[in-house]
């Protein structure tokens, strides 16, 4: 069964680095996402993207966060200075079209900032 | 503003007990409800509901969805240790469809 591939499982970076989370979603799909779950709380959704731009963002993906796809595979979300409340599990999701409304989603990076 | 809603936050039970897990939401321009259930990391797929009263199986578990009143349920029969696990609700909404979701029931099911 495809995959969405999620590196690297696990991440602990300083405070104030930079850190990106790669992806790799299931090969015929259109429509990308990433989510967060802080340890104990709800996953929350970041962002969508389709068509190469953002199509929605929430009110968390604010201007530390960017997303890029940047060879046709892979699908990244970066941080630019990391704070300690960052530290949360990051999912990434892909779905085929507008009418598949079957996440899969990746098994996640844990990201402790310190 | 959009929530989704889970009860109970957690549930302890015996092996062979029957569960049911609530879940009722408030979004703008609905368009499905999905089960998941997170054991160690991802969340993996277990039903979408987009009618309501139509009722979807996969061996002991099952779910149903009542859009008038913006409710879902989960049903598991003859739980097994292995059901033990985080179930989340989530709900589509928007234009692209995000995903909602709600605090999840803990569920652990004891031999």
């Amino acid at each position: 069964e495809p995959e969405v591939t999620q590196t690297p499982s696990h991440q602990v970076t300083q405070m104030g680095q930079e850190v990106i989370l790669r992806c790799v979603p299931i090969s015929n799909h259109l429509y990308f996402y990433w989510y967060r779950q802080i340890l104990g709380q709800k996953v929350e959704f970041l962002v969508s993207f389709y068509n190469n731009e953002i199509s929605e963002k929430s009110e968390i993906f604010d201007d530390q966060f960017s997303v890029e796809r940047p060879d046709g595979s892979n699908f990244t979300l970066k941080i630019r200075s990391t704070k300690l409340e960052d530290s949360a599990m990051y999912f990434c999701a892909s779905r085929r079209d507008r009418d598949d409304y079957g996440y899969t989603f990746g098994s996640g990076t844990r990201l402790t900032v310190v | 503003e959009d929530k989704v809603v889970q009860s109970p936050l957690s549930l302890v039970v015996h092996e062979g007990d029957t569960v049911t897990l609530n879940c009722s939401y408030e979004v703008t321009n609905f368009r499905s409800l999905l089960w998941y259930k997170q054991e160690k990391k991802a969340p993996t797929f277990l039903f979408m509901l987009t009618s309501s009263g139509i009722e979807k199986k996969s061996g002991r578990l099952s779910s149903i969805l009542d859009k008038k009143e913006l409710f879902s349920i989960l049903n598991i029969t003859a739980t097994q240790t292995g059901d033990s696990a985080i179930y989340l609700c989530a709900v589509h909404s928007g234009g692209y469809n995000k995903l909602i979701f709600g605090a999840g029931t803990r569920l652990a099911v004891h031999p």
